[in-house]
């Protein structure tokens, strides 16, 4: 069975702060996907990144950047200089290659305060 | 570019009655899939189509059923509605081949209110 774990259930920071959000996966496959998504507060669910598990390579974009471990089994995401219109849920989430369905971490509310 | 569009945004029912949600997905995306998000809680995987096919099935109640139709949009139907239903409901879709996952784009979602 796949499961993702995101600890913090919430995070605040003054806004020019950094933030980075921890997400940790259980699955059994040798190829899997890892993504993140972003809910604002008027609750659609936008992409923001997916990573295969055969790709390590860090990745940024913007403010944006992500850590993927698979030593530790760890997909972390880290906001640079936050913003108030960053205050979301971030989401992280896991599929199969061949099964598709997302199965979602608990989620981790980022309240960035001005 | 084009998104998945979902209708309609808002459904108030009372309890025991159905509802019917649509979902249309992005053009030429071959796979749907549903997903029940509950106050406060991360997105449950209901079901998904591919080539209107039900390809997996998940925590979906058996008050509840769907498809997808030959121009690639899918209907959930719910049925004898209860006060637990009350839900946002995404669509999402992808383009899905050779058994690869890709990225799963999503719908604004609909809010049911179960009264």
């Amino acid at each position: 069975a796949q499961k993702v774990t995101q600890a913090q259930t919430e995070i605040s920071v003054v806004e020019k702060e950094d933030v980075t959000l921890d997400c940790v996966y259980e699955t059994r496959d040798t190829t899997y996907y890892l993504f993140w998504y972003k809910q604002p507060p008027s609750g659609e669910l936008v992409f923001l990144i997916r990573r295969n598990s055969f790709d390590e390579q860090n990745e940024i974009s913007g403010r944006y950047s992500w850590n993927f471990q698979k030593s530790t089994s760890s997909f972390n995401f880290t906001i640079t200089a936050s913003q108030v219109v960053d205050s979301a849920v971030y989401f992280c989430a896991l599929a199969k290659a061949a099964g598709n369905k997302l199965t979602f971490g608990g989620g981790t509310r980022v309240l960035v305060k001005p | 570019a084009a998104g998945v569009i979902q209708s309609p945004r808002h459904l108030i029912k009372e309890k025991r009655e159905t509802a019917t949600l649509k979902c249309y997905p992005i053009p030429r995306h071959d796979t749907v899939y549903w997903y029940q998000q509950g106050p406060g809680q991360d997105p449950q995987f209901l079901i998904s189509f591919y080539e209107k096919m039900q390809s997996d099935k998940g925590s979906i109640p058996d008050r509840f059923s769907a498809q997808q139709f030959s121009d690639y949009h899918s209907e959930l139907n719910m049925s004898s509605l209860e006060l637990g239903d009350s839900a946002l409901y995404f669509c999402a879709s992808s383009i899905t081949s050779e058994g690869d996952t890709d990225t799963q784009y999503f719908g604004p979602g609909t809010r049911l209110t179960v009264l």
